[in-house]
């Protein structure tokens, strides 16, 4: 069965810090590749996608990604933490449209001034 | 404009009542989901409509009806549930390019 590995249930970063959240997904078929941010109590909010074409890939927010076929890996990063960003990161992959996304297990992000 | 809107946004329930979630879209999507979230987990999808056709269902529980009335719409129908069924309930949609679009959620609580 496909899966979504997000290494580190959660991450802890300063202010202005680099963010770095991990992704690595199980398929020698490369599938489309999402990011997610999810506030409490709320729904989940698209960061950035990975479909085909350029392999690095800017989003909202100032966060990035970038697709790594050899590595089956769409890690997102970001230069410089703000307190803002404290929230749950969902990395998830589709294989075929129509059907569920299949999501990581989440990592939440604390930013501490 | 990539907005999915759900109504209520928090709902309380006995175990014995009926009441109905509701989603709208107007992005012209063409598939819509219905997932539901557990505190501290990911969605786990519930439901998928096609052209306003039911194409999945994730072996859910009866006591979870989904109705597509058009395009637009889509609603989920509650009866009878659990405690256990408490959760936030996200709706979804998307177009050819699979990129799903979530709502903001309803949460709803079983008592």
């Amino acid at each position: 069965a496909q899966s979504v590995t997000q290494l580190g249930s959660h991450v802890s970063v300063s202010e202005g810090a680099l963010v770095l959240l991990r992704c690595n997904y199980s398929s020698s078929v490369p599938p489309y590749l999402f990011w997610y941010v999810q506030y409490p109590n709320q729904g989940l909010q698209l960061l950035l996608k990975y479909t085909t074409g350029a392999t690095l890939v800017k989003g909202i927010n100032g966060f990035e990604a970038e697709f790594k076929k050899s590595e089956t890996s769409f890690h997102l990063t970001k230069p410089s933490a703000h307190m803002s960003d404290a929230a749950e990161y969902f990395c998830a992959v589709s294989y075929q449209a129509g059907t569920a996304l299949i999501f990581g297990k989440g990592t939440t992000l604390s930013v501490s001034s | 404009d990539t907005e999915v809107t759900q109504t209520p946004k928090h709902l309380v329930m006995g175990m014995t009542n009926k009441k109905s979630l509701k989603c709208e879209q107007h992005m012209g999507h063409r598939a819509m989901y219905w997932y539901k979230q557990k505190a501290k987990k990911p969605p786990e999808l519930m439901f998928v409509y096609s052209y306003e056709k039911l194409s999945i269902n994730e072996s859910v529980p009866s006591r979870f009806s989904p109705e597509c009335p058009n395009s637009s719409l889509l609603n989920l129908h509650l009866h009878a549930l659990q405690p256990e069924d408490s959760a936030l309930y996200l709706c979804a949609s998307s177009q050819e390019d699979d990129t799903q679009y979530f709502g903001p959620g309803t949460r709803l609580t079983v008592l």
